[in-house]
């Protein structure tokens, strides 16, 4: 089982909708990450926190808002995507944002109608 | 952005034999991870290196951080059926891309029994 805990597991959505995804880690890391992944591609860096403060921004689209109330929780709203951003979107975390490795959770996978 | 060169991008073998596959670049890297991933998972982190000339075993898997620190290699000895999956290389620059791993295209495995 992961330690890095994501939820929904699946979402499928229209292009009007609004819908956020939830990330949550309780091993005391400091750094958290969203990452979008394509089927058999490597995942794609998004938005990196650390220290509850957003460090890196990947020129992503206002359509993705991230969001981290606190050192345990990150946050994904979303609002009138496209369908190219149909994808598995995985959050990780790392102790710091430095060197030190990042953990994933398991994604939510992202249907956009 | 910056990618690492994987290879190869896909193997078969039988149960039994041993796998090797790399990750090089043109650039120099701090840190070598190498993850694997599932079909409806997240990548799990499989080994961690973090000096140059390092070689890190974990049960039948061992890798090593390149000397010249723009490689690494990652070899399973007795695949078994469970080694099927997506082996992704990633590596930390440090610097200002501080927090950013650089991934590799992935290495498609598949076992036969």
């Amino acid at each position: 089982d992961t330690e890095v805990t994501q939820t929904p597991k699946h979402l499928v959505m229209g292009m009007t909708n609004k819908k956020s995804l939830k990330c949550e880690q309780h091993m005391g890391h400091r750094a958290m990450y969203w990452y979008k992944q394509k089927a058999k591609k490597p995942p794609e860096l998004m938005f990196v926190y650390s220290y509850e403060k957003l460090s890196i921004n990947e020129s992503v689209p206002s359509r993705f808002s991230p969001e981290c109330p606190n050192s345990s929780l990150l946050n994904l709203h979303l609002h009138a995507l496209q369908p190219e951003d149909s994808a598995l979107y995985l959050c990780a975390s790392s102790p710091e944002s430095s060197y030190q490795p990042q953990h994933f959770g398991d994604g939510t996978r992202l249907s956009i109608l | 952005g910056q990618q690492l060169n994987q290879s190869p991008q896909s193997m078969f073998i039988q149960e039994g034999e041993d796998v090797s596959m790399n990750c090089t670049s043109s650039s120099i890297f701090n840190t070598w991870l190498w993850y694997k991933q599932d079909p409806g998972e997240g990548p799990v982190l499989l080994i961690a290196l973090y000096k140059a000339g390092e070689l890190t075993s974990n049960g039948r898997l061992t890798a090593q951080f390149g000397i010249t620190r723009k490689d690494s290699f990652l070899n399973i000895s007795a695949s078994i059926p469970s080694d099927v999956g997506i082996y992704f290389c990633a590596g930390h620059q440090g610097g200002t891309s501080y927090g950013k791993l650089t991934f590799g295209q992935g290495t498609i495995l598949t076992v036969h029994p």
